[in-house]
């Protein structure tokens, strides 16, 4: 069974402009949550999607969206980029909701902000 | 707020040393316990999880951890690490009323040949 992807892995992107990371769960899995990850301060969590349905949200401003597809891939959208924003952005499938179900991430995508 | 505390930042050992690293949370109410490894250039992967019952579980590669309520914590154990060991060790509480997990801030472990 593959496991999950990422697109793409790498993004080099200037200030003020926006981008879209994709996500592809592993075959079944109807649930993707999304992470920023940066040096010292671990996963923080972005929001997660169920059925097409953002479930949960993190602290994050508005300018990070997301949505997810009937074949349960889902894209994150951050809007006018800041430096600040330079990180790893991962993606999380699991069977369903609740945290009982073990997370299986991906590889990440790194966007370096200029 | 729900929080996770890995004490350690760095960590450096010599192969056959042992290993504890510490994760303490902040929540009273019931939580799923998690330990995830990232190897380098690797997916993080889960280590090992802990729902209920025994509260010492076993998870891959010769890691347990130890949830001791009274404590609030989860600490990871290995009695002797090796080289291949070395990777970057997250803490995680999934809490079970907001359906939502929160990591600590991670533990670099660097075994030294």
């Amino acid at each position: 069974k593959a496991g999950v992807t990422q697109t793409p892995r790498y993004l080099i992107k200037t200030r003020g402009q926006q981008v879209t990371l994709s996500c592809s769960p592993i075959s079944g899995h109807r649930s993707v949550s999304w992470y920023q990850q940066t040096p010292g301060q671990g996963l923080q969590f972005l929001f997660e999607y169920f059925s097409e349905t953002q479930r949960n949200k993190g602290n994050f401003p508005g300018r990070f969206s997301g949505r997810q597809f009937s074949n349960s891939r889902s894209e994150m959208n951050v809007s006018t980029l800041e430096l600040g924003d330079s990180a790893l952005y991962l993606c999380a499938s699991s069977l369903g909701l609740g945290t009982a179900d073990e997370q299986y991430f991906g590889p990440g995508t790194r966007l370096t902000v200029t | 707020a729900q929080s996770v505390s890995q004490h350690n930042h760095h960590v450096i050992l010599s192969e056959a040393a042992s290993l504890e690293l510490g994760c303490n949370y902040s929540y009273g109410g019931t939580v799923n316990l998690f330990w995830y490894v990232q190897y380098p250039g690797q997916h993080l992967q889960l280590l090992l999880k802990y729902f209920s019952g025994d509260p010492l579980v076993k998870g891959i590669k010769g890691f347990e951890a130890e949830f001791i309520k009274s404590k609030f914590s989860f600490n990871l154990r290995k009695p002797s690490v090796q080289w291949s060991d070395t990777a970057e060790y997250f803490c995680a509480i999934g809490h079970n009323n907001f359906n939502k997990f929160y990591f600590g801030s991670g533990t670099k472990l660097n075994v030294k040949p």
